[in-house]
């Protein structure tokens, strides 16, 4: 079955420090995509990035950058320079499709604060 | 574009009565999807549907049901509320893979 771990639970770094939220997951199938999602306080679920299983290239963006390791089965989102604003609770997610659906298995997330 | 929408917000219910919550998107997804969020449990799976007619069941379908009767709505319902379906609900919609999920603002449940 699919399995998403974030062993972190919660988080709390000062702002300008950098910060890395691990993500592994467990899957049979060799062909699958992982996600990240953020939770503002606010409460919506907003979309960061989609990774497929045949693409290990590290992904930048700004100040978000993410490490896929397949030999690992890890998924781990670092965000540089960390700021206030990036205080939210992030889910790392895997494609699980069973049905003919793109259902997602999601982690129980990591908490993070940046204080200023 | 509104995206994906939820209806109602907020609710408060007794234990056992009765209640809808309706989910729209407007991005002509053939997917769509209701999870339920609670405190340390990220978010889980209730039931979803492929297209216009067909649902299926998810991770924690007992004491739910749902309808696919058009494809821009996915409703949820629940006939006889209990405290334990306390929760945030959150819709979501896709394309076919590869996609990510697109997700509703989320209606906060509360069973009393």
């Amino acid at each position: 079955a699919q399995k998403v771990t974030q062993a972190q639970t919660e988080i709390s770094v000062v702002e300008k420090e950098d910060v890395t939220l691990d993500c592994v997951y467990e899957t049979r199938d060799t062909t699958y995509y992982l996600f990240w999602y953020k939770q503002p306080p606010s409460g919506e679920l907003v979309f960061l990035i989609r990774r497929n299983s045949f693409d290990e290239q590290n992904e930048i963006s700004g100040r978000y950058s993410w490490n896929f390791q397949k030999s690992t089965s890890s998924f781990n989102f670092t965000i540089t320079a960390s700021q206030v604003v990036d205080s939210a609770v992030y889910f790392c997610a895997l494609s699980d499709p069973q049905g003919g659906s793109e259902k997602l298995v999601f982690g129980k997330g990591t908490k993070l604060t940046v204080n200023p | 574009n509104a995206g994906v929408t939820q209806t109602p917000k907020f609710r408060v219910l007794k234990t056992g009565q009765s209640m809808t919550l309706l989910c729209a998107q407007d991005m002509n997804h053939e997917y769509m999807y209701w999870y339920r969020q609670d405190p340390g449990m990220g978010l889980r799976l209730i039931h979803y549907s492929v297209g216009e007619g067909t649902t299926a069941k998810g991770e924690v379908p007992d004491g739910y049901n749902v309808s696919r009767l058009k494809k821009q709505n996915f409703l949820l319902g629940l006939e006889s509320a209990a405290p334990s379906q306390t929760s945030v609900y959150f819709c979501a919609s896709s394309r076919p893979r590869p996609s990510e999920q697109y997700f509703g603002p989320g209606t906060r449940l509360t069973v009393t």
